[in-house]
């Protein structure tokens, strides 16, 4: 069936440095893939999506890149800040269904 | 920016009642969702609605779990006895379309069964 593998966390880095959470996915066909983001205390925010091969999703200095040939769709952003401290969740659409499939977060913290 | 709301945020009730947990989704959205998450594990589907009736379920969606839209605003999961193995937080969302449009969620409402 459809599944998502992040990166084990937790990840801690300094301000400012270079972030990359790697996800891996297996899916039959085409599916849409999304990064969700979880701040302390609060829901499910949308961070950046991607529909296709080759498109990259870029939202708040991060990005992913849709890559079919590697299944995969890393994130990425060049300087990270206090404030990116949250549980970062990948998640696969299948085309034309209903149910999103999550993997298993990764926690990010950022220390000043 | 229109959002999805839940109540309540935080629930406690004793193993074997009844709980309802709500949900409004944002207006214009047709596709309702409930997920949840136990501590520690991955964010599951558990239910999707449209039209008023289920559209699909999760082999966790068993009898002892309904949804229903009662009025124009609100969805609603209840569960009719719960587990103790029911503690999670559960997430409403909800989506312009389905079938891979984008699905926005709710702050969650944590659940713990005593």
């Amino acid at each position: 069936g459809d599944s998502v593998t992040q990166m084990e966390g937790p990840v801690t880095l300094s301000e400012e440095a270079f972030l990359t959470i790697n996800c891996t996915y297996t899916a039959t066909g085409y599916p849409s893939l999304f990064w969700y983001v979880q701040y302390p205390g609060e829901g499910l925010q949308l961070l950046l999506k991607a529909t296709k091969a080759d498109d990259k999703g870029s939202n708040k200095g991060f990005e992913a890149t849709y890559r079919k040939e590697t299944t995969s769709f890393h994130l990425e952003k060049g300087s990270v800040q206090v404030s990116d401290s949250a549980v970062y969740f990948c998640a696969l659409l299948p085309r034309g269904a209903q149910k999103l499939v999550f993997g298993q977060g990764t926690r990010l913290t950022i220390n000043p | 920016e229109p959002e999805v709301t839940q109540t309540p945020s935080h629930q406690v009730t004793q193993m074997g009642q009844e709980v309802i947990l709500r949900c409004v989704p944002i207006s214009n959205h047709l596709y309702f969702y409930w997920y949840r998450q136990i501590l520690g594990q991955k964010v599951e589907f558990l239910v999707s609605f449209y039209n008023n009736e289920i559209s699909e379920k999760s082999e966790i969606f068993d009898d002892q779990f309904s949804v229903e839209r009662p009025d124009g605003s609100n969805f609603t999961l209840k569960i009719r006895s719960t587990k103790l193995e029911d503690s999670a937080m559960y997430f409403c969302a909800s989506s312009e379309a389905g079938g891979g449009e984008t699905q926005y969620f709710g702050p969650g409402t944590r659940l713990l069964v005593l």
